[in-house]
């Protein structure tokens, strides 16, 4: 079985620090990695996808992929209140997306 | 593009009752998914259509569970003789083949409390 995972936090940082969220996945043959955020009792929306391994910068969010270690990570720089949500890794497994079970950040003013 | 819709939103019943939920999504996305999600839980994929076939179900979807595409636009999912296990936020996501980044668009999920 496929498996995406996360560590359900919550992750705590002072505003203005920087947050860094991890995941790892089992399927080395995956190609595609998504990060959502979804707000308390609301769906899940996209911040970024990211293919190649490297860096991938939107903003204040950064993707991190490295393929050999099966490993991906968010980095959020500036964090603010207002991104405090849990954060859903998912990795394209043909035709749907699989979702590891999300981090809960917590920013404080 | 008004984005995916799902109604409704919220609904309680009673252990052993039938609920239907409808989606209706983004109009030129051929593909449309169910998920099911609990609290402290990510998403969990119950099945997926292309137009109007099921392609593929989940082990999670049980025989109690029924969904359908008739016309390749809305979809419904029907739960017959409901338990209290599947209380649920039950999410519709939908995407499209023409040049997909893999990207699935939610609707706000329809919330299933059984009592």
């Amino acid at each position: 079985q496929k498996e995406v995972e996360q560590n359900s936090g919550p992750l705590s940082v002072p505003e203005g620090a920087i947050a860094s969220l991890n995941c790892t996945y089992s399927d080395r043959g995956s190609q595609s990695f998504f990060w959502y955020r979804q707000y308390s009792g609301k769906s899940p929306e996209l911040i970024m996808f990211i293919y190649s391994n490297g860096d991938k910068e939107d903003g204040r969010f950064t993707a991190q992929l490295n393929k050999a270690s099966q490993y991906v990570s968010l980095l959020i720089r500036d964090s603010q209140p207002s991104d405090s949500a849990t954060y859903l890794c998912a990795v394209k497994t043909p035709p749907t997306l699989t979702f590891g079970k999300g981090t809960m950040l917590l920013v404080s003013p | 593009d008004t984005g995916v819709s799902q109604n409704p939103r919220h609904k309680i019943t009673k252990r052993g009752q039938n609920v239907t939920f409808r989606c209706d999504p983004i109009s030129e996305h051929n593909r449309l998914y169910w998920y099911r999600q609990t609290l402290g839980q990510g998403p969990e994929f119950l099945t997926y259509f292309q137009n109007e076939a099921q392609l593929e179900k989940s082990r999670l979807l049980s025989d109690r569970f029924s969904a359908e595409r008739p016309k390749g636009s809305f979809s419904t999912l029907e739960i017959q003789r409901t338990e209290q296990g599947d209380s649920a936020m039950y999410l519709c996501a939908s995407s499209s083949t023409q040049g997909n980044t893999g990207e699935l668009f939610f609707g706000e999920g329809s919330r299933l409390t059984v009592l």
